[in-house]
């Protein structure tokens, strides 16, 4: 019954290859994004996505291009790979919209991808 | 294995009244702690740390000690405000493998 999936859980790769995470969520959400865990162990965001369709992109290099094949599934693709690339990436979703009073845009998160670089 | 446990949402108070937004944690180590803030319709963003116990991280208003007795990294401020209505992640960091591990969130609605 997990909710927000990533695989791999870890990525061991060498300089300069072509890498894919993969995340799905079966909550039903129509937002997901992507995190980047930095140097300094503090969460950025690096894209989100609504219902397929770009919302955030921050200022990454243009050799990180996510992937949204459906409204449950957000892929981040990395060409050319960097030793400041590795990172922790997490993937995350949450529901627009309110329930009530309240918005229900809540992130959950995955368990996260551990991407070393060699 | 390490987790956190934060109060369960949402959390409903009046302008200027006093916030305490509970987090505990179970770590084999010694832990760093955050707390991170995710306004409507954006990312997250990291609201305060501390490091080792008796630390107290704080910013906005917002503070936090690290409890090392309790396990316990509680979220105060004295005098909330409309703008501070968001959700609430408490975190922790084992530095042995430096992976981030968040609670489940606390939504904060402050009425006017």
């Amino acid at each position: 019954d997990t909710a927000v999936s990533q695989t791999p859980k870890y990525l061991v790769t060498q300089m300069g290859n072509d890498k894919s995470i993969k995340c799905e969520q079966n909550l039903g959400h129509d937002t997901m994004y992507w995190y980047k865990q930095d140097s300094k162990k503090f969460l950025k965001i690096m894209f989100s996505y609504n219902n397929k369709e770009l919302i955030i992109n921050e200022t990454v290099p243009n050799r990180f291009s996510p992937k949204s094949p459906d409204k449950a599934h957000l892929n981040l693709h990395i060409n050319s790979l960097e030793l400041g690339d590795s990172a922790v990436y997490f993937c995350a979703s949450s529901q627009s919209g309110t329930s009530g009073d309240y918005p229900t845009d809540t992130q959950y998160f995955g368990p996260g991808t551990r991407l070393t670089v060699l | 294995g390490d987790s956190v446990t934060q109060m369960e949402g949402p959390v409903t108070l009046s302008e200027e009244a006093f916030l305490t937004i509970n987090c505990t944690y179970t770590a084999t180590g010694y832990p760093s702690l955050f707390w991170y803030v995710q306004y409507p319709g954006e990312g997250l963003q990291l609201l305060l740390k501390a490091t080792k116990a008796d630390d107290k991280g704080s910013n906005k208003g917002f503070e936090a000690t690290y409890r090392k007795e309790t396990t316990s990294f509680h979220l105060e401020k004295g005098s909330v405000q409309v703008s501070d209505s968001a959700v609430y992640f408490c975190a922790l960091l084992m530095n042995r493998d430096d992976k981030i591990i968040f609670g489940k969130g606390t939504r904060l609605h402050i009425l006017p």
